[in-house]
């Protein structure tokens, strides 16, 4: 069972160029987030969403755009790279409430380094 | 806007000791608090999750209690090992299922 995967690892960008994070789950989870862990801090909301074809933004969604065409998938979408946006990005999923077992997984994350 | 602390920020004992780590939050309108490990350069575990209408949850040596009222939980790790050495991150779900962390509480247990 994969859980939530993320791709890639790691990644180093320029300033200005764009790329996009990828985030698949394969628990049918209705709900998926993307956050942002910066060195020695908690982690941050940037966008998440509770079902295909809806998505809100967080505490940080500046500098960001998401989508979600499918249950599975929750792409991540860094426009303009900027040196703030160099951290550790972590994608996860859970049921909704109305579901029960609202327990979050998350993946192993993407280290990303903006020069 | 909810918060959430936690103390100490960083912990260092020797193996076999019992330790507490604490977490706060501001809101007590919470559905549930989740109690996560995160090793260095890696992703995050789950430990315990714990609905807003109970008052605690114990895996092996793990027990993480809930003071909704209060805005308080309590993870106790019962004779600690170096395999414990982590960083150990609190979690609360509010409203729309959003997740807000502490900043964690850095162990590190000494052989």
């Amino acid at each position: 069972n994969a859980g939530v995967t993320q791709t890639p690892k790691f990644r180093i960008l320029k300033i200005g160029q764009s790329m996009t994070l990828q985030c698949t789950q394969d628990m049918n989870h209705n709900y998926m987030y993307w956050y942002r862990q910066d060195p020695g801090m908690g982690l941050k909301l940037i966008y998440y969403s509770v079902g295909a074809g809806i998505t809100d933004k967080g505490e940080v969604p500046n500098g960001y755009n998401v989508s979600r065409s499918t249950t599975e998938d929750f792409p991540l979408r860094l426009e303009l790279a900027a040196p703030s946006q160099t951290s550790v990005y972590f994608c996860a999923s859970s049921y909704s409430f109305s579901k029960g077992n609202t327990e979050a997984f998350f993946g192993q994350g993407t280290r990303l380094t903006v020069v | 806007k909810q918060e959430v602390t936690q103390i100490p920020a960083a912990l260092s004992v020797p193996e076999g000791e019992n330790l507490v780590l604490n977490c706060s939050f501001t809101d007590s309108a919470i559905y549930n608090l989740q109690w996560f490990r995160q090793d260095p350069g890696k992703g995050l575990t789950s430990l315990l999750l714990i609905q807003s209408s109970q008052r605690e949850q114990t895996s092996g040596r793990l027990n993480a209690s809930l003071d909704k009222s209060s805005g308080r939980s309590t993870l106790y790790i019962a004779a600690s090992q170096p395999g414990d050495s982590a960083t150990y991150l609190c979690a609360v779900e509010t409203s729309g299922s959003r997740l807000t962390f502490g900043e964690g509480t850095q162990l590190t247990v000494n052989p």
